[in-house]
């Protein structure tokens, strides 16, 4: 059973430049969630997202960053004209449906390190 | 503002030795609470959930819950070397899959 699955797992953007970040959930699940780690810091949050819906992107940057999870295809992070402070560790992770008023486990892939110049 | 606060550490033990981790929330109306582990370059790991005050245990590792006094720990027993890692703490907000991370303790055990 294949687990969550990013790529690319190292990316080098130029500044000005868009990365564009993949994440497939785990099978059965249909929740997504990215998260941003600065070297030495904790997880923040970004965006939740569901199929073709955005459930909660209050922790994304008003300009330059967009999430999407269409129905079909992996979920997307974009990251336009890039910049040095955008450097930084990208954690995709995925959780079955809500259990009930209780937050599920989620399950975290391997991450996109981008790096800028 | 949400926060989850955790002791940077390093905490070192000695192998075999305890190892207690510890990690306050301010929101009150946190319901689920997770420890994840993760080693140096590497994503996190999930090691534990709990939901209900009191202790879970699952092999070496128990968390405990206090949610009057808005604390969750993890301990580790008989630590090894191996469990050298960093070790987040997060509990979920108002959108209740929405998680806040602790910026993490790193934990060092020596041989």
């Amino acid at each position: 059973n294949a687990g969550v699955m990013q790529n690319p797992r190292h990316l080098v953007r130029r500044r000005g430049q868009e990365a564009r970040l993949r994440c497939s959930p785990m099978k059965g699940h249909s929740h997504v969630y990215w998260y941003r780690q600065l070297p030495e810091e904790g997880l923040k949050f970004m965006v939740y997202l569901q199929k073709e819906n955005i459930i909660d992107e209050s922790g994304m940057p008003k300009e330059r960053f967009s999430a999407e999870f269409p129905k079909e295809g992996p979920s997307i992070l974009r990251i336009q004209q890039v910049v040095r402070g955008d450097s930084a560790a990208y954690f995709c992770a995925s959780s079955p449906s809500i259990a009930g008023g209780l937050a599920d486990e989620q399950f975290f892939g391997p991450g996109t390190r981008l790096t800028v110049l | 503002q949400k926060e989850v606060e955790q002791n940077s550490g390093p905490l070192s033990v000695p192998e075999g030795a305890i190892a207690s981790l510890n990690c306050t929330y301010s929101d009150r109306g946190s319901q689920s609470f997770f420890w994840y582990r993760q080693y140096s370059g590497k994503s996190p790991e999930l090691i534990m959930f709990i939901y209900s005050n009191g202790d879970k245990e699952d092999g070496r590792f128990t968390a405990q819950l206090n949610k009057a006094s808005q604390y969750v720990s993890l301990l580790i027993r008989d630590s090894q070397p191996s469990d050298s890692a960093t070790y987040l703490c997060a509990v979920n907000g108002d959108n209740f899959n929405k998680f806040y991370f602790g910026s993490g303790t790193k934990l060092n055990v020596k041989p």
